[in-house]
């Protein structure tokens, strides 16, 4: 399957400064990437559509301000947790649609990144 | 409101024994995934299907998508202590290229020697 990786797997961060977690597609173009949140034994929740050279479609609830993501290339997404609290404490995890191999809508995830705010 | 109703959320089962994972919707979509996760791991897909009354296999996992396309089950035969792990259905919303996928709330399964 398509391969998406994702940077960095884990990082611990004082509250109030900012995060950025990285998103490649290494073997194809993803004019698409998705963010979700996961909290421990629980689903993904979408938090936005990342589109490659405009602006991200953020879900409802999401703040915008809070959570920046920029898709600048056809292979790399980012998501900056700006001033960071403890409440943002969450793995996120990113994912890109392959229109290639796939016409069915699946998605291929990255390993995820785990976020301590202390 | 969830949109894909996932049961049971929490399996604990002995090895051997067989378990079914549903997902149910009111709404109809395109597709259905469903994927596995284990701990501080992105999911993985496990299989997708696209046409009512659909039924794949893949080992001991056995897949159906419901003949109105708003729901999915899974099943697997024989459990074993590897099957343990978190197991998501996602549906899309929308066109399969472009569209959304919307995750249900998963089922924990641990599978115990």
């Amino acid at each position: 399957g398509a391969v998406v990786s994702q940077h960095p797997s884990w990082v611990i961060c004082k509250s109030g400064t900012s995060v950025k977690i990285e998103c490649r597609s290494l073997d194809f173009q993803a004019t698409t990437m998705f963010w979700y949140r996961q909290f421990p034994k629980q689903s993904l929740m979408l938090m936005a559509t990342s589109n490659e050279g405009s602006k991200a479609t953020y879900e409802q609830g999401v703040e915008k301000d809070k959570f920046l993501i920029n898709h600048a290339s056809l292979t790399l997404s980012t998501l900056t947790v700006t001033s960071a609290h403890p409440e943002d404490s969450s793995f996120y995890i990113c994912s890109a649609r392959d229109h290639f191999r796939s016409t069915t809508g699946e998605l291929f995830f990255g390993e995820g990144s785990r976020l301590t705010v202390l | 409101t969830q949109l894909l109703e996932q049961s049971p959320q929490f399996l604990s089962i002995q090895e051997g024994e067989n378990l079914t994972v549903y997902c149910n919707s009111s709404s109809v979509f395109s597709s259905l995934q469903w994927y596995r996760q284990e701990p501080g791991e992105g999911p993985v897909l496990l299989v997708t299907v696209v046409t009512g009354g659909e039924v794949k296999k893949l080992k001991r996992l056995t897949f159906q998508f419901g003949d109105a396309r708003k729901d999915s089950s899974l099943h697997i035969t024989a459990a074993q202590p590897g099957d343990t792990g978190l197991y998501l259905c996602a549906g899309v919303r929308g066109s399969s290229n472009t569209g959304k996928l919307i995750f249900g709330q998963g089922t924990t399964l641990q599978v115990k020697p």
